[in-house]
């Protein structure tokens, strides 16, 4: 089983400022194909980026995502009042499907 | 676009069977993979396990001996039960297609609880 460990486990940023989420796999996650969800409270994750890189349809572009391998980043590159939410990556290179624990992103 | 919606029991007794459908609306339920995943109240979300086009099956093998996914293509619905549940399997229950493994698109979700 992969696991997926996240960082920081809370960041605290001001609207307008930068976000970087960290997400790193016990092996290396092949063709890259990990993805980053967001969550707001009560509801279900949205598809942000897949294979690593990305954007989901609909999704703005100061969400991007880069990495391989068994490193890999999501960026905010200016924090909107909308991204505040829990974010988790996710593997699926490999049976069992994993997610990483979450990086909450809350206003500072 | 598609719709998922999850709907079954949202109260469960303690080694009893948790019986969950989704039904699928904008899309052909034999063209993709669908699935489930779960979240336990205020953790992670943990995938269950997936049903393809085919009828193939996958499972996370922490839960696969007590897990049945299923799927019945002239409802748009596919199905999952959960055997001996414990207070652990009280969760967020949620519905999924996936484009292979990428879960792409969610249901809204389904409070499950395991109480007596």
């Amino acid at each position: 089983e992969i696991v997926l460990t996240q960082s920081p486990g809370t960041l605290s940023l001001s609207p307008g400022e930068r976000a970087t989420l960290s997400c790193r796999a016990s092996q290396s996650v092949g063709k890259d194909y990990l993805a980053w969800f967001q969550q707001k409270r009560g509801q279900a994750p949205r598809l942000l980026i897949y294979d690593a890189s990305s954007r989901a349809t609909g999704i703005p572009d100061r969400f991007s995502g880069r990495g391989s391998g068994t490193d890999f980043t999501l960026t905010i590159s200016r924090l909107e009042p909308e991204d505040f939410a829990v974010y988790y990556c996710h593997q699926y290179a490999v049976s069992p499907l994993t997610f990483g624990g979450g990086t909450k992103v809350d206003i500072k | 676009q598609v719709q998922l919606q999850e709907s079954g029991p949202r109260l469960v007794k303690p080694s009893e069977t948790l019986s969950l459908t989704c039904s699928v609306s904008g899309d052909s339920i034999s063209g993709s993979y669908w699935g489930w995943i779960r979240q336990p109240p205020g953790k992670g979300l943990e995938w269950i396990a997936y049903i393809y086009y085919s009828g193939g099956t996958n499972y996370n093998p922490s839960l696969r001996s007590r897990v049945t996914i299923s799927q019945d293509t002239s409802k748009s619905q596919f199905s999952l039960t959960l055997n001996s549940v414990t207070a652990a399997d009280t969760a967020v229950y949620f519905c999924a297609r996936g484009a292979g493994y990428l879960i792409k698109d969610w249901g809204p979700g389904t409070l499950v609880t395991v109480s007596s």
